[in-house]
């Protein structure tokens, strides 16, 4: 059984701080790694994209992702109150094309 | 990235029923899938939608309980046949692009009484 861990939060950060995600998976094959944003009764909307360790950044999205410990991280700089939704991490099989979530962290940005 | 309606937006149904949710592209994908959200949860997938054969389900769904069809490269019905109270939840499209990315329609949000 392929997982995704994530602390479910909420995860409450004051505005114009750096809220920091994680998230653990288990398929060590995995190779392609997301970060969707979900605001309470909408649909997933991709925010971040990662495939190789290291850092990537996206304006106030920077995600990390480190193969070796099998961890993938979302920093949000700068939280604005708009930022206050659930952060879904979703991993890709590695012998296909399905997407395996986590549970989702709730972000909470206090003005 | 593609433009996904997904209709209907939300249904209340009763017990016993069925409802079918399409889900229609604004471009030829190969790859499509529908989900479960039940309140409070993360997403769950339900099966891949393979255009020309059946659908390919995961564990747990059968069949029976969501029929899927994929008759072209733009278009996939999924089916909630027999519906019960547990079955209320947010079922989702999504659709398969570049590199594994996946896009999502906006969802049906479904209530069964």
């Amino acid at each position: 059984q392929k997982e995704v861990e994530q602390n479910s939060g909420p995860l409450s950060v004051p505005e114009g701080a750096i809220a920091s995600l994680n998230c653990t998976y288990s398929d060590r094959g995995s190779q392609s790694f997301f970060w969707y944003r979900q605001y309470s009764g909408k649909s997933p909307e991709l925010i971040m994209s990662i495939y190789s360790n290291g850092d990537k950044e996206d304006g106030r999205f920077t995600a990390q992702l480190n193969k070796a410990s099998q961890y993938v991280s979302l920093l949000i700089r700068d939280s604005q109150p708009s930022d206050s939704a659930t952060y879904l991490c979703a991993v890709n099989e590695a012998a296909g094309n399905k997407l395996t979530f986590g549970g989702g962290t709730r972000v909470l940005v206090k003005p | 990235s593609a433009v996904i309606s997904q209709k209907p937006s939300r249904d209340i149904c009763q017990r016993g029923t069925s409802l079918t949710i399409q889900c229609q592209v604004d471009s030829q994908v190969t790859m499509m899938f529908w989900y479960r959200q039940q309140p409070g949860q993360s997403l769950t997938l339900i099966a891949t939608a393979n255009q020309g054969s059946e659908a390919t389900y995961e564990s747990g769904f059968v069949i029976d309980k969501f029929p899927i069809s994929r008759p072209n490269l733009t278009f996939s019905t999924l089916t909630v046949s027999n519906m019960s109270p547990e079955d209320s939840s947010i079922y989702l499209c999504s659709v398969g692009g570049h590199f594994g990315i996946q896009y999502f329609g906006a969802g049906t949000r479904l209530s069964v009484l």
